[in-house]
C-alpha cells in the first residue's frame, strides 16, 4: 500500500525556517517524481514545487522561488522541503504527493500544518 | 502561474447531474491534455478522480467523467449522491514542469 507521511510542521516566527519531511513507503520511491502542494486555511490548493526521480531537476512556484528548496534522499525514501524566510502568507497545510506519468497527483499524504506567526 | 478559474460553488439534488467548469489559457489547459480533478472532503487529503482529461483511476465511480474543449475542462458528476458533497479542484500541467490548480468548487448536495 502506498503511504506518504509528512512531518516537521509547526509554529515559526516570520523570517524563520522549517524543514518538512515526507516519508514514502509501499512503492519504489526512487522511480517517481514528487511534488509539494499547500493549502492555506479555508483556501484552495496551490502547487509549490516538484523534483524529478533522482533529484537532479526541480521546479518552484514563483511565490516560493529563492526561499524554498525541495530535495530527496532516495536511500531513506524521504522527500524534503526546506523553507526559509517564512512569511505569514506561507501559513498552510503542506501536502506531499506522488506524480504519475500524465502529471496526475495519484497519492497524497495527510498533510502537515505550518503556521507562521509572531 | 495564474490559477485556473472554477465556479466557487455549485449545488444539485440527489440523482441529478452537475458539470463543473475549469477555464485556463492556451498556456495550460489549452496546450496539454493533462488536466486532473481532485475531490477533497473537509479535513482530508485530496483524492484523484480524473486524470489526462477524462480517465478514471481504478476504484473511482463511473459517475465521474471529464472532458475538455479549448481552454476549458469540465468534470461531470451524474446521479449525485450525498457522499459527493465536497470541494473539487482541477489541475493542469502548465509547462516547464509546473502545475496550476483551479480555485476550487464547493459542491453541495441538497
Amino acid at each position: 500500500e502506498v503511504q506518504l507521511v509528512e512531518s516537521g510542521g509547526g509554529l515559526v516566527q516570520p523570517g524563520g525556517s522549517l524543514r518538512l519531511s515526507c516519508a514514502a513507503s509501499g512503492f519504489t520511491f526512487s522511480s517517481y517524481w514528487m511534488h509539494w502542494v499547500r493549502q492555506a486555511p479555508g483556501k484552495g490548493l496551490v502547487w509549490v514545487s516538484r523534483i524529478d526521480s533522482d533529484g537532479s531537476s526541480t521546479s518552484y512556484a514563483d511565490s516560493v522561488k529563492g526561499r524554498f528548496t525541495i530535495s530527496r534522499d532516495n536511500a531513506k525514501n524521504t522527500l524534503y522541503l526546506q523553507m526559509n524566510s517564512l512569511r505569514a502568507e506561507d501559513t498552510a497545510v503542506y501536502y506531499c504527493a506522488r506524480v504519475g506519468k500524465k502529471w496526475e497527483l495519484d497519492y497524497w499524504g495527510q498533510g502537515t500544518l505550518v503556521t507562521v506567526s509572531s | 502561474q495564474s490559477a485556473l478559474t472554477q465556479p466557487a460553488s455549485m449545488s444539485g439534488s440527489p440523482g441529478q447531474s452537475i458539470t463543473i467548469s475549469c477555464t485556463g489559457t492556451s498556456s495550460d489547459v489549452g496546450s496539454y491534455n493533462l488536466v486532473s480533478w481532485y475531490q477533497q472532503h473537509p479535513g482530508k487529503a485530496p483524492k484523484l478522480m480524473i486524470y489526462e482529461g477524462s480517465k478514471r483511476p481504478s476504484g473511482v465511480s463511473n459517475r465521474f467523467s471529464g472532458s475538455k474543449s479549448g481552454n476549458t475542462a469540465s468534470l461531470t458528476i451524474s446521479g449525485l449522491q450525498a457522499e459527493d458533497e465536497a470541494d473539487y479542484y482541477c489541475c493542469s500541467y502548465a509547462g516547464s514542469s509546473t502545475l496550476v490548480f483551479g480555485g476550487g468548487t464547493k459542491l453541495t448536495v441538497l
